[in-house]
């Protein structure tokens, strides 16, 4: 069973300060995986979509990183701000399941002064 | 950019009425999808579509049904609301995409509360 399980379930920290987050998964064929924020009472937004061919990917102050091999990913923030407060999801889809995808269940983020 | 947008930001609805989540994007996308995200679980598909007049079952389609009658629009219907089915709705959109992307690009979703 495809599968994504993401930690830590939740995370708060100081304003400025960095952190990294992770994603482990068992979906197969691998397509792609992507990091999405969700703000609260939003839906969710895309910061990052990569390819097997791909080990990290940038995006402003957020960078992925992915390990194919590990099937481990992991997306670092740099210099939280308190707009950063949301929920990461991490979400990987399969070769062939036409647009399918596994979610995992999300970190979420509260960055405080 | 790519605009999602869905009917309602909340909806209060008693037990057994019929519920319409009407679901609307603008990048001429063939496919859409709904889903709901409880806490705890995630987002969980519900139906999707490739085309008009197409749908698929996703993974817990008991108890919704789907209409899409237009590209542009695509409809989540709740023939009889019960409590269970409280949750955030998620409309989302994408094309098939080249390569290894299919990307979907989401709604702000429905607050649905059933009484």
């Amino acid at each position: 069973k495809n599968q994504v399980e993401q930690s830590p379930q939740s995370l708060i920290i100081l304003e400025g300060k960095n952190c990294t987050l992770q994603c482990n998964y068992t979906v197969s064929p691998f397509s792609n995986l992507r990091w999405y924020k969700q703000d609260t009472g939003r839906g969710p937004v895309s910061l990052t979509i990569m390819t097997f061919s791909e080990n990290t990917k940038s995006n402003g102050r957020y960078t992925a990183t992915l390990d194919a091999d590990t099937k481990q990913s992991s997306l670092h923030i740099t210099a939280s701000q308190l707009s950063d407060s949301a929920s990461y999801i991490c979400v990987v889809s399969a070769h062939g399941t036409a647009s399918k995808l596994t979610f995992g269940t999300g970190t979420r983020l509260q960055v405080t002064l | 950019d790519v605009k999602v947008t869905q009917s309602s930001r909340y909806l209060v609805k008693r037990t057994g009425e019929k519920v319409f989540l009407e679901c609307v994007q603008d990048m001429d996308h063939e496919n859409m999808f709904w889903y709901r995200q409880d806490p705890g679980l995630g987002l969980r598909l519900i139906y999707f579509s490739y085309d008009v007049k197409m749908k698929e079952k996703g993974d817990i389609p008991e108890g919704y049904s789907v209409s899409r009658e237009k590209k542009e629009r695509f409809s989540l219907i709740l023939e009889s609301a019960s409590t269970n089915q409280t949750s955030m709705y998620l409309c989302a959109s994408g094309s098939p995409g080249t390569g290894s992307y299919n990307e979907q690009f989401f709604g702000p979703g429905t607050r649905l509360t059933v009484l």
